[in-house]
């Protein structure tokens, strides 16, 4: 059975620093893209940014270049979203997503990491 | 960049009901669209993807259609279940994604 799960919620203040982490299983973890989606509360659905974790082949919407740092570890099946510097507008809901790269598109979802930001 | 508008917003309507949700592309695509049901508190799930193709084990009363700019997502029969919101998702070979703004649909 495919699976991605998620890391729990978390609760940071403003400037801390923080990684968020997604592990699959069930399927080959080097041979689909694994995207972020943001949601913020009341808010509909932001992509933030994908990787292929065979070779780390990673992109990232305009919206998010330079503000997040998406990586995997191929070996432990998991991929990572992280921030430096946290504001209180990262406060979402995060998920992550398998991604075919081809026509059948984004079929598995994580359940969600909700983080709030807050001094 | 390519953005996707989903019309309307939010829908009112009844079980039974014949439901349709549009999405326009600013421009004509170059990949392919999926279609996703978000329930509160919940992931989205896929429904539909490349346009019209019905995700493994979703019910046959939801549909898609549509090529270049104008995407439509139909639900044939509206049940109980299906009061959620829905959002479509443009997404390519490099790969990027793109969603639409999502649509509420309620009860009527």
């Amino acid at each position: 059975e495919v699976q991605l799960v998620q890391s729990g919620a978390e609760v940071k203040k403003p400037g801390e620093s923080l990684k968020i982490s997604c592990k699959g299983s069930g399927y080959s973890f080097t041979n689909y893209w694994i995207g972020w989606v943001r949601q913020m509360p009341g808010k509909g659905l932001e992509w933030m940014g994908i990787i292929y974790p065979g070779d780390s082949d990673t992109r990232y919407s305009p919206s998010f270049q330079g503000q997040v740092t998406i990586s995997a570890d191929k070996s432990i099946s998991t991929a990572y979203l992280q921030w430096s510097s946290l504001k209180a507008s990262d406060t979402a809901m995060y998920y992550c997503a398998r991604h075919s790269g081809s026509s059948s598109g984004t079929d598995y979802w994580g359940q969600g990491t909700l983080v709030t930001v807050s001094s | 960049d390519i953005q996707m508008t989903q019309s309307p917003s939010t829908l009112s309507a009844s079980v039974g009901d014949r439901v349709t949700i549009t999405c326009r592309a600013s421009q004509s695509i170059s990949g392919w669209l999926a279609w996703y049901q978000q329930k509160p508190g919940k992931a989205p799930k896929l429904l539909i993807y490349d346009a019209s193709s019905l995700e493994s084990g979703v019910p046959s009363r939801f549909s898609g259609s549509g090529s270049g700019t104008e995407f439509t997502l139909t639900i044939s029969s509206l049940q109980p279940d299906d009061f959620a919101t829905y959002y479509c998702q443009l997404y390519n070979s490099y790969p990027t994604w793109t969603f639409g703004q999502g649509t509420k649909v309620e009860i009527k």
